[in-house]
């Protein structure tokens, strides 16, 4: 588990900033970073994924930027709403063994209205 | 699409009980999944299978644990005797496989050993 970091562990946002959570990893074997929502009760499911050839990628409100070289990768929730209040995950992985990911610790994020 | 389903969605036993926990994969999924989620230790891999064979049982913490998965829609998790510290959610998850195709997870089975 700490080949993953993710940080910070709980994170408070008003309704429209913008929230941000960081995953640093050590495996530099991992080729696949994708970012996973689980909402209370329910199983995490993927939100948005990058590949290490591309240094952002956008989907919406949601970004993910991809540093290589420092071994980060981040999310960013533009516009937050108070239905992204969730625990997010980062959970990198290598291709060559299927979907055999690295979940972080997790991030519970809380939108205020 | 029903997506993965897990049973029973909570389950409280004492100490010694054998507890199974039992998944439905996707059809048409041809990898599954067993995870564990404690506040401690996050989301852990306990055990993998491709197309109905165990690939990776690394994860599974002692042998009181055991999976199994006889056929291609249904998969058992086995914890023979259960003791407190399994006090946890168990996901199971599957994928059509493929690269980086994304895990569908299920709702969970929260155990509850005391």
């Amino acid at each position: 588990q700490q080949q993953v970091k993710q940080s910070p562990q709980s994170l408070i946002v008003q309704k429209g900033g913008i929230s941000i959570i960081n995953c640093a990893y050590e495996n530099t074997a991992f080729d696949y970073f994708p970012w996973y929502q689980q909402f209370p009760g329910k199983g995490p499911a993927l939100l948005i994924a990058i590949r290490p050839d591309v240094s952002e990628k956008k989907e919406g409100r949601f970004t993910i930027s991809f540093n290589k070289s420092a071994k980060q990768f981040s999310l960013h929730i533009m516009d937050s709403q108070p239905g992204d209040s969730a625990t997010y995950f980062c959970a990198p992985g290598v291709k060559e063994y299927g979907n055999k990911l690295v979940f972080g610790a997790g991030t519970i994020l809380r939108v205020k209205s | 699409d029903a997506g993965v389903i897990q049973s029973p969605r909570h389950e409280v036993t004492e100490m010694g009980q054998e507890v199974t926990l039992r998944c439905k994969p996707i059809s048409g999924h041809n990898s599954l999944f067993w995870y564990r989620q404690t506040m401690m230790r996050g989301l852990e891999l306990l055990i993998y299978f491709n197309n109905n064979v165990p690939i990776d049982d690394s994860g599974m913490p002692e042998d009181r644990f055991s999976a199994k998965m006889p056929n291609a829609s249904f998969s058992t998790l086995k914890i023979q005797p259960s003791e407190p510290r399994d006090s946890a959610v168990y996901f199971c998850a599957s994928t059509p496989g493929g690269l980086n195709s994304p895990l569908h997870f299920g709702n969970g089975t929260r155990l509850t050993v005391t």
